[in-house]
């Protein structure tokens, strides 16, 4: 089964100050993935894809994500974080070819602090 | 635009009560979905439908019952609640499979207790 990872439980910064949160992934042929963002008490709201084309993919928010091939993975990066940003992000990758399903990391709780 | 609708917000249920969550989307798609997300488990798929008409069982079916007559709608049934039911839980749907690159677009969640 195709899978991602998230290999930080927490991400502190301060506002004003770039956002990376990390996701590395596991799948057999090309990669669709996904970036999800979910405030507290809310459901997940997406953020952006990629399927194919521009590594740099551009989301919600002023969030982009870097799909790098040779590091098999898609980190999610803002240029400037706002106390706003402040939330739990998720990566996810359909489980396998033909699947509804999505495997989700075990998410990123990302804190900006003013 | 309104996309996936889930009702109600918050539930409390006694041990043995039943309930329905109700969630539907007007966007038409083909495809839609119930996770129930726990602390340190993540988000774990219950029942799936691919069509009206058409359910299937996901990791963790058993206690929950699904049934599609509409596209629009998606109802999730507690059959006999139980404490490990406390959870929330999220309806989804896709126009088509993500494996081939579409979004799944989820509800805002349905908070439940069971006591």
């Amino acid at each position: 089964a195709q899978s991602v990872a998230q290999p930080e439980d927490q991400v502190n910064v301060a506002e004003g100050n770039p956002l990376t949160v990390k996701c590395t992934y596991s799948v057999s042929g090309n990669p669709y993935l996904f970036w999800y963002v979910q405030y507290p008490n809310r459901g997940l709201q997406f953020l952006l894809k990629y399927i194919t084309g521009d590594n740099l993919v551009k989301g919600s928010y002023g969030f982009e994500a870097e799909f790098n091939k040779s590091q098999t993975s898609f980190h999610l990066k803002k240029p400037s974080a706002l106390v706003s940003d402040s939330a739990l992000y998720f990566c996810a990758v359909p489980r396998a070819v033909n699947d509804y399903k999505l495997s989700f990391g075990a998410g990123t709780t990302v804190t900006v602090r003013a | 635009n309104a996309g996936v609708t889930q009702t109600p917000k918050f539930q409390v249920l006694k041990t043995g009560q039943s309930m329905t969550l109700q969630c539907a989307q007007d966007m038409n798609h083909e495809y839609m979905s119930w996770y129930r997300q726990d602390p340190g488990m993540g988000l774990r798929l219950i029942h799936y439908s691919v069509g009206a008409g058409i359910t299937d069982q996901g990791e963790v079916p058993n206690g929950y019952n699904v049934s599609r007559s509409t596209t629009e709608d998606f109802p999730l049934r507690l059959l006999s609640a139980a404490p490990s039911q406390t959870s929330v839980y999220f309806c989804a749907s896709s126009l088509r499979l993500p494996s081939s690159g579409n979004t799944i677009y989820f509800g805002e969640g349905s908070w439940l207790t069971v006591v």
